[in-house]
């Protein structure tokens, strides 16, 4: 089946460039998103790059598709206090509205003052 | 605004009690979702809907089940709630392919 997966803890000063990685392994992939969960709250989507993109960039987020190495980031410039969260990469081949998301585990941003 | 709602946010129940989970969304979504989330495994899907009267197992389906007797509601249902089910439950919904998921803000499931 497929399968996300992503560092557990990602630790940056407050200032810095934050970049998150996810790896996952279907081929099939067509919608890849990245959503923010805080603490005891819902997951609330960040953004999203469809495969047949290499780039998205909105404000400070820039997110990068590696379709041949199946591997995708997330780069936050100028990380606050604010961005601290679990950050999860998901997947879908058929959009996100049908069959739901595989996620990955999820990575912890944790900032450093 | 249209929102999406679960209930109870917190829930303390025993093992081999019934429970049931609400979800509530004002979007007249098709699609509804129940994930839970556990440590170390991220989020796995439970059951999902494409509409009234759908319903469809997802990854780890085994003691939980779902009914979509309208557009608006989803309640998951532990029939037999084990301490394997604690858990941070959390409901989701889309207007269809291509669109996002909107999630509630789950709710908090001891079983002792």
């Amino acid at each position: 089946g497929e399968d996300v997966e992503q560092s557990l803890f990602l630790s940056v000063r407050e200032g810095d460039s934050s970049v998150i990685n996810c790896t996952y392994t279907d081929s099939s992939s067509t919608y890849l998103y990245w959503y923010k969960q805080e603490p005891g709250a819902g997951l609330q989507l960040l953004t999203y790059i469809f495969s047949n993109m290499d780039m998205k960039q909105d404000q400070r987020l820039t997110v990068l598709l590696n379709k041949k190495d199946k591997h995708l980031s997330l780069r936050i410039a100028d990380t606050q206090t604010g961005d601290s969260a679990i950050y999860f990469c998901a997947e879908t081949h058929s959009g996100g509205g049908a069959d739901g998301l595989t996620f990955g585990k999820g990575t912890h941003l944790i900032i450093q003052p | 605004d249209a929102e999406i709602t679960q209930s109870p946010r917190h829930k303390i129940t025993e093992t081999g009690r019934q429970v049931t989970l609400a979800c509530h969304q004002t979007w007249n979504h098709n699609n509804m979702f129940w994930y839970r989330q556990d440590l170390g495994h991220g989020l796995r899907l439970i059951h999902y809907s494409y509409g009234v009267h759908d319903t469809n197992k997802g990854e780890v389906s085994d003691g939980y089940s779902v009914s979509r007797s309208n557009t608006e509601d989803l309640p998951l249902t532990l029939e037999s709630a084990a301490s394997s089910q604690t858990s941070v439950y959390f409901c989701a919904s889309s207007g269809g392919s291509n669109e996002k998921l909107f999630f509630g803000s789950g709710t908090q499931l001891s079983v002792l």
